[in-house]
Formats: structure tokens, C-alpha cells, sequence
């Protein structure tokens, strides 16, 4: 069974690069014809999905975080990460890594609460 | 972008009643909606692939139907652990993948 774990800052200032990394057990990150996404959604709100990558690296962005987002992935970790640039209180969110099959967003993380605040 | 909405925005019902929401797609997507089931605190679960086909582990109460741009969920008889918040995703796009803005599902 596919388990994914979020980690990183809980705390974020404005204007600093919020870093996230989603580990991934179960079975390895390289295997699969997956993608693994990362989705946030903030207090009360819906669901926003960020971006995702391919083990091979190809990588697709939301245009509106497109500027401000990089997704990476390391295989040797089974890991993928999340950049986010410039961050702002509107960033303030529980973000969650995904695999991602066909744009089918089949395991969760449990998600991972960061709050953008000086 | 392919916009999502979905109605009603809330719903009251009663544990054995049948329960419909519907989402719609500002364009057609095909088969290409997924719906999810969210409860507080937690991560969104996968129901519904593909607009009809059941993921694996969930009852069998849970239906989906549709096409091109309007899509239903249906419960056929609402049980107690059913009452979450319910999204609808396309991933007809994938440089952008979009959900719906929820339909939450409370106790009458």
C-alpha cells in the first residue's frame, strides 16, 4: 500500500520560499506510469491543485503559481518537493502531496499545515 | 481554464435517503472527472474515476454518471460515515487540473 508523508516548516515568513518534501513508501517513486502532485487548500476553502511532476522530470504548473513554483523529484530518496517562492498570507494553507494517475489523485498525504506569518 | 461548479453548495439529508449532486464543466471534459469525499482534518479520498468508474474500497452506494460537461454523484442510501464535503476534479486539462468548490453534505 502507497503511503505519502508531507514535512517541512510549519512557519513560513512573508516574502521567504515555503519548502516542502513528500516522502513516499510503499513502493518505489520510479515505478508506474505516476505523477505526483501537490495540491493546497486553505482554512474553510476548496481545493487547489499546484502542480506535479513525472519521475523523468517533466513537470506541469498552475499558470497562476507558474512564476513562483518549482516541483522536484529524488528517486534515490524516493522523494518529491515543493518550492514556493515570495510567499504571501494567501498562501497560508494545508498542503498536500498526491499520486497522481491520470490526473486521478488516488493516495494522500495527510497534509501539512503551513502558515505564512511574520 | 476549465471551471467547475457544482450544486447544490449544501445539503441536509437523512441517514437512508438517495442524495445527487451535480457538477458541471464550463467545457466539455468527456469522462474526465474525477469526485473526491473529504471529511474534516482529513486528506480527500478518491471515489469516483473517470466519471463512472468505482475505486477500489469504496461501497457500492456510490455512483457516478455523465459526460461531456454535466456529471452526477449519487448516494443510494446515505449512511452515517457519509457525511463530508464532496468535490468534483476534471483532469481533462493537464496543464490544469481544477475542482469544483465542494458540496457539503450535513445531517438533517
Amino acid at each position: 500500500q502507497v503511503q505519502l508523508q508531507e514535512s517541512g516548516p510549519g512557519l513560513v515568513k512573508p516574502s521567504q520560499t515555503l519548502s516542502l518534501t513528500c516522502t513516499v513508501s510503499g513502493g518505489s517513486i520510479s515505478s508506474g506510469s505516476y505523477y505526483w502532485s501537490w495540491i493546497r487548500q486553505p482554512a474553510g476553502k476548496g481545493l487547489e491543485w499546484i502542480g506535479r511532476i513525472y519521475t523523468s522530470g517533466s513537470t506541469n504548473y498552475n499558470p497562476s503559481l507558474k512564476s513562483r513554483v518549482t516541483i522536484s523529484v529524488d528517486t534515490s530518496k524516493n522523494q518529491f518537493s515543493l518550492k514556493l517562492s515570495s510567499v504571501t498570507a494567501a498562501d497560508t494553507a494545508v498542503y498536500y502531496c498526491a499520486r497522481d494517475r491520470f490526473g486521478e489523485l488516488a493516495y494522500w498525504g495527510q497534509g501539512t499545515l503551513v502558515t505564512v506569518s511574520s | 481554464d476549465i471551471q467547475m461548479t457544482q450544486s447544490p453548495s449544501s445539503l441536509s439529508a437523512s441517514v437512508g435517503d438517495r442524495v445527487t449532486i451535480t457538477c458541471r464543466a464550463s467545457q466539455s471534459i468527456s469522462s474526465y472527472l474525477n469526485w473526491y469525499q473529504q471529511k474534516p482534518g482529513k486528506a480527500p479520498k478518491l471515489l469516483i474515476y473517470a466519471a463512472s468508474s468505482l475505486q477500489s474500497g469504496v461501497p457500492s452506494r456510490f455512483s457516478g454518471s455523465g459526460s461531456g460537461t454535466d456529471f452526477t454523484l449519487t448516494i443510494s442510501s446515505l449512511q452515517p460515515e457519509d457525511f463530508a464535503t464532496y468535490y468534483c476534479q476534471q483532469s481533462y486539462s493537464t496543464l490544469l487540473f481544477t475542482f469544483g468548490p465542494g458540496t457539503k453534505v450535513d445531517i438533517k
